[in-house]
């Protein structure tokens, strides 16, 4: 069965630093890997997917990067803001129309 | 502006009683999904649906049912079977395997 982790479980930062966000695992046989934000109380929006041929994917301030060897990937946030305080979570799919979450990193970015 | 429509926001129900969660798209999505998100864990595949009249048990379906008469829709009803149903229920849905799938804005239940 896939486990996937994300440590930390909550990251506080201040306003401009670079926010790093991990996310591991177990099973590397994976079709694709999903990033998504969530705000309190609400659905999850989708950040960016990586296909497992792919290494990185980028959009502005936000670059996913996947090691599918060593069952990593990371999401780098430029600059951070206070509207990036949210919780960030993965989630990985064998193509099988199922995929596996991790519990999330909750991110707090003081003013 | 297409989306995922979840409601209500919010339910209140007595032990006991069966109640149903409901899920529309106007994506044209072909694939459904339900999952439960309980604090401090990872979302839970509740049932998932591939094409219309059929589905599949995700990881924790007991307790629960489902229904997929339309493509646009996909109801949860949470029975009285369900020995913990207080939570916070997502709806999902994709077009293919290989696509981003996309989330309704959630309703949380509350059973006393």
């Amino acid at each position: 069965k896939q486990e996937v982790t994300q440590i930390p479980a909550a990251l506080s930062v201040p306003e401009g630093e670079n926010l790093v966000l991990n996310c591991s695992f177990t099973d590397s046989a994976i079709y694709n890997l999903q990033w998504f934000r969530q705000d309190p109380g609400k659905g999850l929006t989708s950040l960016l997917l990586i296909q497992s041929s792919q290494r990185e994917q980028t959009s502005g301030r936000l670059n996913a990067s996947l090691d599918k060897s060593s069952g990593r990937s990371t999401l780098y946030i430029a600059a951070s803001q206070p509207g990036d305080s949210a919780t960030y979570l993965c989630a990985v799919s064998k193509g099988d129309y199922k995929l596996s979450f991790g519990a999330g990193t909750t991110v707090t970015v003081r003013a | 502006d297409g989306g995922i429509t979840q409601s209500p926001k919010y339910l209140f129900r007595k032990e006991g009683q069966n109640v149903t969660l409901s899920c529309e798209q106007n994506l044209n999505h072909d694939a459904m999904y339900w999952y439960r998100q309980d604090p401090g864990q990872g979302l839970r595949l509740i049932y998932y649906s591939q094409i219309v009249n059929d589905f599949q048990k995700g990881d924790i379906a007991e307790g629960y049912s489902v229904s997929r008469e339309k493509k646009e829709s996909f109801p949860l009803t949470v029975t009285s079977a369900q020995k913990n149903p207080t939570a916070f229920y997502l709806c999902a849905s994709r077009s293919q395997g290989d696509s981003p799938l996309h989330f309704g804005n959630g309703t949380r239940l509350t059973v006393t």
